[in-house]
């Protein structure tokens, strides 16, 4: 089974505080993403990466960065939280190529005070 | 308009009925339909992957697409309260990345 794994379930910070959360997979899939799900907004893409090294933009990206320096790790940054950050954030992997489905860490609770 | 619309519920069921739940979409592109299911505080786990029309049994679970209607459903048969979770209809654009529903919050009354 692929197994995604974030490394905290819950994690509390303050505004102004770089935040790092890191995403593993065990899969050795190509491709990862992050996602942030808010209530009545669903699911949705801040960035993703096909390749070690390689990063693009999805549909929410400002003031998030993302570093992949190995294949199986994918690490979402928060230069200087805010508390409109404060929400869940899920890692998701796929094989290489398009219609893949993506496999699911159980998320990061972040609380930004 | 979004891509992708799903009825964010709540849909409240009691044990042992069946349970449709409907996305519909815009992009005739289109080709490849996933549902996930997600428990309270847990991660979406796939549930169905379906490619083009028709129909896909697994279980209880049934996954219908509808290409020409721009429509997906997900059928549970004889529903349990363990089946109470949100489930997101997905989508993909060809590009490696999904499309998510909004998702739909089922709870299974025993």
């Amino acid at each position: 089974d692929v197994k995604v794994t974030q490394s905290s379930r819950y994690l509390v910070k303050r505004t102004g505080e770089k935040v790092f959360l890191e995403c593993v997979q065990d899969m050795d899939h190509e491709n990862m993403f992050w996602y942030r799900q808010d209530p009545g907004l669903g699911l949705r893409l801040i960035y993703f990466s096909y390749d070690v090294k390689m990063k693009e933009k999805g549909d929410i990206p400002e003031g998030y960065s993302v570093s992949r320096e190995k294949k199986e790790r994918f690490s979402l940054i928060l230069e200087s939280a805010s508390t409109n950050q404060t929400s869940m954030y899920l890692c998701a992997s796929s094989s290489a190529g398009g219609n893949q489905p993506q496999h699911f860490g159980d998320g990061t609770r972040l609380s930004i005070l | 308009q979004k891509e992708v619309e799903q009825d964010p519920g709540p849909l409240s069921v009691p044990e042992g009925a069946i349970v449709s739940l409907n996305c519909t979409y815009s992009n005739s592109a289109f080709q490849y339909f996933m549902w996930y299911r997600q428990y309270s505080r847990k991660g979406p786990e796939l549930l169905m992957y379906t490619y083009s029309s028709g129909n896909k049994e697994d279980g209880r679970f049934t996954a219908q697409v509808d290409k020409s209607s721009k429509y997906i459903s997900l059928f549970i048969r004889d529903s349990q309260p363990s089946d109470s979770a949100t489930y997101l209809c997905a989508m993909d654009n060809q590009g490696g990345k999904l499309i998510f529903g909004q998702g739909t919050e089922l709870s299974v009354k025993p």
